[in-house]
């Protein structure tokens, strides 16, 4: 099944100023063929960039919000796509998707919902 | 970076009657022959999906009733004949310049 699965559960809670790793399980497609992105919404708003890496690894991406403090890494013999997330801020609080980065092949993770509050 | 403008914020539409939403960027969306212009759906409770890629392509398993249109910085989604189905929220972005951007978004409901 094509499937793009966000792990570390649906809903994580973490003080602010802490770090977190989430990670996206692809399963069904050729993974390295894709660059990834993911992407995210706070609770009652739109969608938001946060990141983009090549299919190979070889660039990176990231908005201004998460540059320095977020890294987007995969491995590609795993099929999985990673995002490190430090020095974590209450105006992180999102929904993490991560998504191919195609407009020929658009597939999106559910989402995990990392809540940033003290 | 490149600011999307989407107008109306939300409708409210009959089943059988047709609906559009409007996408302005604050930039030309047009480089190399593409125009990068996309428009996504994202259904209640669930994650995004494409609808309509490089201003005008319907992605795979897209209605026919789903029609984009436009260039340069305006650009429109038509819905033809609004199923319940349509419900949720329509975005445009654009993937011209880094950083990607995203409209606000159009609530669509039935009525």
């Amino acid at each position: 099944q094509v499937q793009l699965v966000e792990s570390g559960g649906r809903v994580v809670q973490v003080r602010p100023g802490t770090s977190l790793r989430i990670s996206c399980a692809a399963a069904g497609f050729t993974f390295s063929s894709y660059g990834m992105q993911w992407v995210r919404q706070a609770p009652g708003k739109g969608l938001e960039w946060v990141a983009v890496i090549w299919y190979d690894g070889s660039k990176k991406y990231y908005s201004e919000s998460v540059k320095g403090r977020f890294t987007v890494s995969r491995d590609n013999s795993k099929s999985a796509l990673y995002l490190q997330m430090n020095s974590l801020r209450v105006e992180d609080t999102a929904v993490y998707y991560c998504a191919t980065s195609s407009s020929t092949f658009d597939l999106w993770g559910r989402g995990t919902l990392v809540t940033v509050s003290s | 970076e490149i600011v999307m403008t989407q107008t109306p914020l939300s409708l409210s539409v009959t089943p059988g009657q047709p609906a559009s939403i409007s996408c302005k960027s604050s930039q030309n969306l047009h480089s190399a022959g593409k125009t990068y212009l996309y428009w996504y759906l994202q259904k209640p409770g669930q994650s995004p999906q494409l609808l309509i890629y490089e201003v005008s392509n319907r992605f795979s398993g897209v209605p026919d009733r789903f029609i984009g249109s436009g260039s340069g910085t305006d650009f429109t989604l038509k819905i033809s004949r609004v199923e319940a189905e349509d419900v949720g929220v329509y975005y445009c972005g654009q993937s011209i310049q880094l950083p990607p951007t995203f409209g606000g978004g159009t609530k669509v409901e039935i009525k």
